[in-house]
């Protein structure tokens, strides 16, 4: 069955960095393109980052372009989120999610269950 | 900029009684670029609908989309205690990016 699961998150002070993980199984992780989308505590969903299958292109919401970069290694199945210059709005569960259609973005079929990152001095 | 607005923000209904969950595009939105989503508390969202009308993979058949422009609705025929959640829609049209809806909060009467 298809999992995905994210790992690297905790609490990091404004200004630094953060480099979350995301293993995929249960499915041709290279054939999908894949996102990350993040939740503040209490908050609706929000957007982060997709990547095509073939990591041909990117593109990422408004709050984050510049500071994030998402990409994959499909020899490990594992997507990535660099997050850099971190604020404290950016305190959230990240959840990476899988996007079933080739031509993103579209929808997500699939979530991980999410790792919180808390920007914080 | 793509803004869904969904209303109401909470709904408060009994098991066994029909909901309808509205959700409005600040533009035209394509009929395949519209997802529902359910989350419950502690858990990932799970995709409901997708493409305005059609039902992911194990979803009941209480649960049905339409709509087309701007006006989506997520119908629930008759609920069941595991259905009271937070609902999001979703669009993906707008210039490569995602926005989701603020949410309606479905809880038991």
């Amino acid at each position: 069955q298809v999992q995905l699961v994210e790992s690297g998150g905790g609490v990091v002070q404004p200004g630094r960095s953060l480099r979350l993980s995301c293993a995929a199984s249960g499915f041709t992780f290279s054939n999908y393109p894949m996102h990350w989308v993040r939740q503040a505590p209490g908050m609706g969903l929000e957007w982060v980052a997709v990547i095509a299958f073939d990591g041909s292109l990117t593109y990422y919401g408004d709050s984050v372009r510049g500071r994030f970069t998402i990409s994959r290694d499909d020899s490990k199945n594992t997507l990535y989120l660099q997050m850099n210059s971190l604020r404290p709005e950016d305190t959230a569960v990240y959840y990476c999610a899988r996007d079933p259609v080739i031509a993103p973005p579209d929808y997500f079929d699939y979530w991980g269950q999410g790792t919180l990152v808390t920007v914080s001095s | 900029e793509c803004v869904l607005t969904q209303s109401p923000g909470t709904l408060s209904l009994s098991p066994g009684e029909g909901a309808t969950l509205s959700c409005r595009a600040s533009q035209s939105v394509s009929t395949t670029s519209l997802a529902w989503y359910q989350q419950k508390p502690g858990q990932a969202p799970r995709l409901i609908i997708y493409a305005a009308s059609s039902r992911a993979t194990g979803i009941p058949d209480r649960f049905s989309g339409s709509g087309s422009g701007t006006d989506f609705t997520l119908t629930i025929s008759s609920l069941e205690p595991e259905d009271f959640a937070v609902y999001y829609c979703q669009q993906h049209g707008c210039s490569h990016s995602i926005t989701f809806g603020q949410g309606t909060r479905l809880e038991i009467k």
